[in-house]
């Protein structure tokens, strides 16, 4: 079977540090993705991990590691604008597989 | 330009209905997608087309048909709607094994009521 698991739900204060994680089990493994998505509109991308390791992009900041099925996007001083669902993918030798998401609250 | 556009934006329809879903991308991507957001937020990938052949289909009830008439389309058709069937549907493009993901048109939120 395939699975990706990342939390629910996450709430963050604007200007901090935040870790939403992604674990993954799936037949096979062609890259990670993360994609944000605002309410009402469709998913951006955001970045993508192939080989293990820590990839920056400014605020956002993914990583990856393969034997163990785990990812996880960090994102840096917070602002309110970040409040989003944020979706782990798998690329999946054909498809592109989604978790469930998770929607982060930003408060002031 | 739009890169990748699907209409309408909005349906609303009454259970039994038949109705179809445009999409199209101007990306010269070689692969399009279908997918289902449900109220939970999951995106659920349905139907996934290369080059205009069906590649997947994620055992998506046959009321559901998808057709592509080249690679830049794919259209999905729904017969007999159920009130199941209210989501959101967007379609999607990617070049294989492409490091940019998936491109998403603006989703179609359907309503079956």
């Amino acid at each position: 079977g395939q699975n990706i698991d990342q939390p629910t739900e996450m709430t963050a204060t604007e200007g901090a540090i935040v870790q939403i994680n992604c674990t993954y089990q799936t037949s096979g493994f062609n890259g990670l993705f993360w994609y944000q998505q605002h309410a009402g509109e469709a998913p951006t991308f955001l970045s993508y991990n192939v080989l293990d390791g820590l990839e920056e992009k400014g605020r956002f900041s993914s990583f990856l590691s393969r034997s163990k099925g785990y990812s996880y996007l960090l994102l840096k001083e917070l602002q309110m604008k970040d409040s989003a669902s944020y979706l782990c993918a798998v690329y999946n030798t054909d498809k592109l597989i989604f978790g469930t998401g998770t929607r982060l609250q930003v408060f002031p | 330009d739009t890169a990748v556009s699907q209409t309408p934006k909005y349906l609303v329809t009454q259970m039994g209905n038949d109705k179809s879903i445009k999409c199209e991308q101007n990306l010269g991507h070689d692969t399009m997608y279908w997918y289902k957001q449900d109220s939970k937020k999951f995106l659920k990938i349905m139907f996934s087309y290369n080059n205009k052949e069906l590649i997947i289909n994620e055992t998506v009830p046959n009321r559901f048909s998808p057709k592509s008439p080249d690679k830049a389309h794919l259209n999905l058709h729904i017969n007999s709607l159920e009130l199941g069937d209210s989501a959101v549907y967007f379609c999607a493009s990617s070049q294989d094994r492409s490091t940019s993901g998936a491109f998403f048109g603006q989703g179609t939120r359907l309503t079956v009521v």
